[in-house]
């Protein structure tokens, strides 16, 4: 079954360290998200992403975020420079088409140190 | 915007059947999806509902009034696996920005 592929799994770093979060979402797939859940707290929207631009962004998606699909099948997101708040789980996910069901990766686990 | 509100924790014994409540506030209604979230693992689909009524999906049920902003995922045949948190969830307008509400923790017990 395709699924959403994350890398890596686990991610330390010093804080004022740029970070690359790298996916690979489902190949057919269009629309493409990033999402972070801080320990014990709700998932919440980072951005969206259709047709090679950033189709939506939430009011945490501030200049320190980035993202790129550099290629035809992955999609990074970047942390310029880190901050301790920015510890958190980043999950990629990819749908179909808009308001379609969203296929999540199994996240990346940043913590800034 | 949109706000979502469901209850924090719910516990339920193992058989039994479980309803788990959602209210939201939408500028733009777009559906509703509820999610299944293990601890330590990413959300997976449930359901998605756009038009009132329930929608029957093997042990799990979901329903929508969109008159009264409300959802609730119904859980039969309760089994231990189902321990996890139930995220409920809307699109916004676009359908690109999906708002997720705070989870209900689902404790099934013996």
């Amino acid at each position: 079954e395709p699924e959403v592929t994350q890398t890596p799994s686990h991610q330390v770093t010093q804080m004022g360290q740029e970070v690359i979060l790298r996916c690979v979402p489902i190949s057919n797939h269009l629309y493409f998200y990033w999402y972070r859940q801080i320990l014990g707290q709700k998932v919440e929207f980072l951005v969206s992403f259709y047709n090679n631009e950033i189709s939506e962004k939430s009011e945490i998606f501030d200049d320190q975020f980035s993202v790129e699909r550099p290629d035809g099948s992955n999609f990074t997101l970047k942390i310029r420079s880190t901050k301790l708040e920015d510890s958190a789980m980043y999950f990629c996910a990819s749908a179909l088409d808009r308001g379609a069901e969203a296929f999540f990766g199994q996240g990346t686990r940043l913590t800034v140190v | 915007g949109q706000n979502i509100d469901q209850p924090t924790e719910m516990t339920a014994t193992e058989g039994a059947i479980v309803q788990i409540n959602c209210t939201y506030q939408t500028s733009g209604f777009n559906g509703l999806f509820w999610y299944q979230q293990h601890a330590g693992e990413a959300p997976t689909f449930l359901s998605y509902n756009v038009l009132d009524g329930l929608e029957e999906k093997g042990r799990f049920s979901s329903f929508l009034s969109r008159s009264k902003g409300y959802s609730y995922l119904l859980l039969k045949e309760l089994q231990m696996k189902d321990s996890a948190s139930y995220l409920c969830a809307v699109p916004s307008g676009g359908y690109q920005k999906v708002t997720f509400g705070i989870g209900t923790k689902l404790q099934v017990i013996p």
